[in-house]
C-alpha cells in the first residue's frame, strides 16, 4: 500500500525541549511539505522541499527546522524557539498534480 | 494580497438537502484549484481538483465544483447531503507556476437529521 505515514499520532513536549515529527512516503514523490493547522486558521505552510537535500521556508518557518536527506523522509523539528507549538501538524507529498496528506501528528505542550 | 477565502465558518444543512460551500481566491492568473475534506483528527482527503478544461469538475462521494473565472470562485456542491458528509472542508489554491498549496480557513459542515 502506497501512502504517507506520520508518527507519532500524539506527541508531548516539555518546555524548552526540541521534538521531531516523522514523515515518510513510499509514493516516490519529489516534493514534500509540512503544514500546521490551528482551529479557524486553515493550514499554514511551514517548510517545503522540491528535491532531496533542498528545502525552502514557508509562511511560518520560525521555530522549526527540517532536513531532506532521503527522498522518502522529511522530518520536522519543533525547537524550543517555537513559543506556541500546540497544533495539528500535517505532512504532504506531491508529484505533478495531486498532493497527498498524511494522517497528522497532534503536538501538545506539557 | 493573494488569498483564499471561505466566507462561511459553519454551515448546517438537513440530511437530503443540497449543499454549496463557497470559495473565492485573489490570484491574478488561473491557479490550480482543489477541495479537500477532513474528518476530526484525521488527515485531508482530496475531493476534486481543477487544472484546466471543463469548468464543472466531478469528484468523489458525489461532490462537484464549478470554476467561474469572472467571479474568481470555485464553489463545492452536492445535490443531496448524507450524515456522513459532516466534516470540515478546505478549498486550496496552487498559484500558476507555483509549487505549494494555499488553503482557506475551512468550513465546518454539520448535518441534521
Amino acid at each position: 500500500d502506497g501512502g504517507i505515514t506520520q508518527s507519532p499520532k500524539y506527541l508531548f513536549r516539555k518546555e524548552g525541549q526540541n521534538v521531531t515529527l516523522s514523515c515518510e512516503q513510499n509514493l516516490n514523490h519529489d516534493a514534500m511539505y509540512w503544514y500546521r493547522q490551528d482551529p479557524g486558521q486553515g493550514l499554514r505552510l511551514i517548510y517545503y522541499s522540491q528535491i532531496v537535500n533542498d528545502f525552502q521556508k514557508g509562511d511560518i518557518a520560525e521555530g522549526y527546522s527540517v532536513s531532506r536527506e532521503k527522498k522518502e523522509s522529511f522530518p520536522l523539528t519543533v525547537t524550543s524557539a517555537q513559543k506556541n507549538p500546540t497544533a495539528f501538524y500535517l505532512c504532504a507529498s506531491s508529484h505533478r498534480d495531486r498532493p497527498y496528506f498524511g494522517p497528522g501528528t497532534r503536538l501538545l505542550v506539557l | 494580497a493573494q488569498s483564499v477565502t471561505q466566507p462561511d465558518i459553519h454551515i448546517t444543512v438537513s440530511e437530503g438537502a443540497s449543499l454549496e460551500l463557497r470559495c473565492n481566491y485573489s490570484y491574478g492568473a488561473t491557479p490550480y484549484l482543489f477541495w479537500y475534506v477532513q474528518s476530526p483528527g484525521q488527515g485531508l482527503q482530496l475531493l476534486l481538483k481543477y487544472f484546466s478544461g471543463d469548468t464543472l469538475v466531478q469528484g468523489i462521494k458525489g461532490f462537484e465544483a464549478e470554476f467561474k473565472r469572472s467571479q474568481s470562485s470555485f464553489n463545492l456542491r452536492k445535490p443531496s447531503v448524507h450524515w456522513s458528509d459532516a466534516a470540515e472542508y478546505f478549498c486550496a489554491v496552487e498559484p500558476e507556476g507555483g509549487n505549494k498549496l494555499v488553503f482557506g480557513a475551512g468550513t465546518i459542515l454539520r448535518v441534521k437529521s
